[in-house]
């Protein structure tokens, strides 16, 4: 059964350094997303991805934030100078039409 | 702002038992409803969902109830098995012009399905 899939599962990083973000969404999805969980709180939505443009992105999306589709199978989000509260669970997702499909996510640790 | 709430965070059933997890929404908006399944340190999985033209979807063990005038929606679970302890989350999203609508999850309620 096709997945989502992401790398890397957990990435320690400093605080003020970028770090990149990777997901393969499922081969015929149109539409991608990122959502992250902060640990003891709810899944929050970041962003959305379709025709190679944003179609949506929360606050929490600010200018440190970028998402890139580089090529015909992956889908990166890029945080460039973290903070010790980007510290979270990132998962990608991604849909062909309403119903979303879930990576197993990268633990994001930022020291 | 709680637009997707679970006012449950915990739930404890009897194997074979039903399990009904609960969740309410705030935004008359929303006109998609999903449930997710989640263990730790995976993502969600997709279990369910409705259309709000709809009032009952029924999968396998699963099936979801929405009272759109109550602006309520309900997972059942039958018969629970040991398996089905997770995390369950309620999902809602509103499209518009196109956009498929990002998800607003609940907090989740906590099913343990009991030998």
């Amino acid at each position: 059964e096709p997945e989502v899939t992401q790398t890397p599962s957990h990435q320690v990083t400093q605080m003020g350094q970028e770090v990149i973000l990777r997901c393969v969404p499922i081969s015929n999805h149109l539409y991608f997303y990122w959502y992250r969980q902060i640990l003891g709180q709810k899944v929050e939505f970041l962003v959305s991805f379709y025709n190679n443009e944003i179609s949506e992105k929360s606050e929490i999306f600010d200018d440190q934030f970028s998402v890139e589709r580089p090529d015909g199978s992956n889908f990166t989000l890029k945080i460039r100078s973290t903070k010790l509260e980007d510290s979270a669970m990132y998962f990608c997702a991604s849909s062909e039409v309403r119903e979303q499909y879930f990576g197993p996510g990268t633990r994001l640790t930022v020291t | 702002d709680q637009q997707v709430k679970q006012n449950s965070p915990s739930l404890s059933v009897q194997e074979g038992r039903i399990s009904i997890l609960n969740c309410d929404y705030t935004n008359s908006m929303f006109d998609y409803f999903l449930w997710y399944k989640k263990y730790p340190a995976e993502g969600p999985t997709f279990l369910i969902s409705i259309s709000s033209i709809k009032d009952k979807n029924e999968d396998g063990r699963f099936t979801v109830f929405l009272n759109k005038s109550a602006k309520h929606l309900s997972l059942h679970i039958v018969p629970s098995q040991p398996g089905d302890s997770a995390v369950y989350f309620c999902a809602a999203s509103a499209s518009y012009g196109g956009s498929q609508g990002n998800l607003i999850f609940g907090k989740g309620t906590k099913l343990s399905v009991k030998p």
